[in-house]
């Protein structure tokens, strides 16, 4: 069955240091990621995908993930973290076929210091 | 343009009552799934509506249903209320819902509150 471990539920950094959120799939085909950002209160907003290709993905906000198929990871990195950033973030991998759902993990959360 | 919206924002109820959850799509987005989200847990597909039919059904009880309308706008009804459906239920619309590159869009969500 398909599965999403995040495994960090809580993470700070301090503004303007690099950050790095882990992201581990199980799948059986190629999968379909996604990385999702959610502020309190609000729903979730895409902030990348990876369908094929490039396993190199740069989204929004200056966000960007990386697609490692031998350690089924799909990371994602920022290189410079702002305040606006703090908030929860949530990976997913989507079934592909006949069903569209996704399957997410079950979040990071990120402060950050100032 | 506007995004997906869900009505109501927030929702009291008790346990053994109803509730009825309404979702409007992006304009031009025929595909609408739903999802609930517990405190402290990422979102759990419950249901997905494409064309007013049924494509996929997450580990739900019956006491969970769906349906879509002719203008692509969807309910969820959840029956028999328990103290554990409290959640966020977020709406999700997509263009096509044949495969998961069919980007899903989500609106606020619903706060439900069962006590």
């Amino acid at each position: 069955a398909q599965s999403v471990t995040q495994p960090d539920i809580h993470i700070t950094v301090s503004e303007g240091a690099s950050l790095e959120l882990r992201c581990n799939y199980s799948y059986g085909a190629t999968p379909y990621l996604f990385w999702y950002v959610q502020s309190p209160g609000q729903g979730l907003q895409l902030l990348l995908k990876y369908f094929s290709g490039d396993t190199l993905v740069q989204g929004i906000k200056g966000f960007e993930a990386e697609f490692k198929r031998s350690q089924s990871s799909f990371n994602l990195r920022k290189p410079s973290v702002h305040w606006s950033d703090a908030a929860e973030y949530f990976c997913a991998v989507g079934r592909g076929g006949s069903q569209g759902n996704l399957i997410f993990g079950k979040g990071t959360k990120l402060s950050v210091k100032p | 343009d506007a995004g997906v919206t869900q009505s109501p924002t927030h929702l009291i109820k008790t346990r053994g009552q109803q509730v009825t959850l309404r979702c409007s799509p992006i304009s031009g987005h025929k595909s609408v799934s739903w999802y609930q989200q517990v405190l402290g847990q990422g979102p759990q597909f419950i249901f997905q509506y494409y064309e007013k039919e049924e494509r996929g059904r997450g580990n739900f009880p019956d006491r969970f249903s769906a349906r879509q309308f002719p203008n692509y706008s969807s309910e969820l009804n959840v029956n028999a209320l328990l103290l554990g459906d409290s959640a966020l239920y977020l709406c999700a619309s997509s263009l096509g819902a044949g495969s998961s590159y069919n980007e899903q869009f989500f609106g606020p969500g619903t706060r439900l509150t069962v006590l």
